[in-house]
């Protein structure tokens, strides 16, 4: 099956800085990479993905990269704020018959001012 | 829309009872998901289904597990008998085709004591 590992697990940075999230994924067929943003007591909301036939997605502060051939791709928050504080999760989709997100282990990044 | 729907929102109950988790997914959304999510073992597949048939439930834990979905907009998820290790929180997702974004509700933060 597919296995995504995700790095740093904890990322503090000061207000204004960017912050990069980085996932590795195993299985070469997976083709949709969506990244999620879970709040304190919330559930995960999709922030920004990327198709495999896309090498990179930009929408205002949020940019994502993907490197096929290296299979990994990169989550990018320039200017940050204070709201953008919370866990980030990135995430693979598999084809085929085990059609599903396989998710990264999250990423609790800090906005301090 | 109102979004994923679930209920209860937060759960207490001794070892050994039956619990029920309850979920209604975005009108219009053919598949839905059911997520555990733990500090061990973070966001895990329980179990999704299409077009309210099952397809994939190798995610879930053991046989105290059982989940339905009756009609498109309704689904339950039942632990029976109910253990400590099965505190977490439990989220249901949907999706309007397979592989694409997939929604999250609030979740369930079911403890048991």
């Amino acid at each position: 099956g597919e296995n995504v590992e995700q790095h740093p697990s904890t990322l503090s940075v000061q207000e204004g800085d960017s912050a990069v999230i980085k996932c590795t994924y195993s299985d070469s067929a997976s083709n949709y990479f969506p990244w999620y943003k879970q709040e304190l007591g919330k559930g995960p909301q999709l922030i920004i993905d990327i198709r495999s036939n896309v090498g990179e997605k930009k929408d205002q502060r949020i940019a994502v990269t993907l490197n096929k051939t290296a299979k990994h791709f990169s989550l990018h928050i320039t200017e940050t704020q204070p709201e953008d504080s919370a866990v980030y999760f990135c995430a693979a989709h598999q084809t085929g018959t085990a059609s599903k997100l396989t998710f990264g282990t999250g990423t609790r990044l800090q906005v301090t001012l | 829309d109102a979004g994923v729907i679930q209920s209860p929102r937060h759960e207490v109950t001794e070892m050994g009872q039956e619990v029920t988790l309850r979920c209604k997914p975005i009108s219009g959304h053919d598949y839905l998901f059911w997520y555990r999510q733990t500090m061990m073992r973070g966001l895990e597949l329980l179990i999704y289904f299409n077009n309210n048939v099952p397809i994939d439930d190798s995610g879930m834990p053991e046989d105290r597990f059982s989940a339905k979905m009756p009609n498109a907009s309704f689904s339950t998820l039942k632990i029976q008998p109910s253990e400590p290790r099965d505190s977490a929180v439990y989220f249901c997702a949907s999706s309007l085709e397979r592989g694409r974004e997939q929604y999250f509700g609030p979740g369930t933060r079911l403890t048991v004591t």
